[in-house]
């Protein structure tokens, strides 16, 4: 199964902040990768999906960029309802592999 | 509007099998469009993808689970169901049901998910 790495596994931010979040596969899936957001007791929002795509209603402070290996989930503006988890996720094949997540707290 | 509901027992005893359907409206199951997919997560801990099944019947599980995992679809009642076998304290997880698109591989819905504890 592909690996999926995600680094910082944890930061504090402060709003207005800008904030990147990276992800890395063991091996090259292209730009098959989405990324999700969850808050406490909630299921996973998707946010980006092909790497760079932003899924609809989602504000556009979040961006994704990246393919191959590497990839990066920008928040260019940090906003109170931003404080979440957040998991990449290999879609290029199956088993389906998220990262482990990355927890963005207030600073 | 699409929605997903998951139902089930919240407790199951070890080695029993734990049983879960998801309730789909506002999109037929019966559709090329979707992988129909689980998730779960393990309290305080990250997501991971159990399979999915396909409108056919046809699924893909996850190698780790394959052994003990069956996932299966009812059109006719607009829902599938999830099936895990001799389950253990491991399995104790809020488990997902989502929606998988086929073509550009995004999960964008998902149920609200249901907490099942494996305890005697």
């Amino acid at each position: 199964a592909i690996q999926m790495t995600q680094s910082p596994s944890s930061l504090s931010a402060s709003v207005g902040d800008r904030v990147t979040i990276t992800c890395r596969a063991s091996q090259g899936i292209g730009k098959n990768l989405g990324w999700y957001q969850q808050k406490p007791g909630k299921a996973p929002k998707l946010l980006i999906y092909e790497a760079s795509s932003l899924q609809s209603g989602v504000p556009s402070r979040f961006s994704g960029s990246g393919s191959g290996t590497d990839f990066t989930l920008t928040i260019t503006s940090l906003q109170p309802e931003d404080f979440a988890t957040y998991y990449c996720l290999q879609d290029y094949t199956f088993p389906r592999t998220f990262g482990q997540g990355t927890k963005v707290e207030v600073k | 509007q699409v929605q997903l509901q998951e139902s089930g027992p919240g407790l199951v005893k070890p080695s029993e099998t734990l049983s879960l359907t998801c309730g789909v409206s506002g999109v037929s199951v019966d559709s090329a469009n979707y992988y129909w997919t689980w998730i779960r997560q393990p309290p305080g801990k990250g997501l991971e993808w159990i399979g999915y099944v396909y409108y056919t019947g046809s699924t893909n599980y996850n190698p780790s689970l394959k052994s003990r995992v069956t996932i299966s679809i009812d059109t006719s009642k607009t829902q599938f169901s999830l099936k895990l076998s001799s389950v253990t304290a491991a399995d104790t997880a809020v488990y997902y049901c989502a929606r998988e698109y086929y073509y550009d591989s995004s999960i964008d819905s998902w149920g609200q998910g249901i907490l099942v504890t494996v305890s005697s």
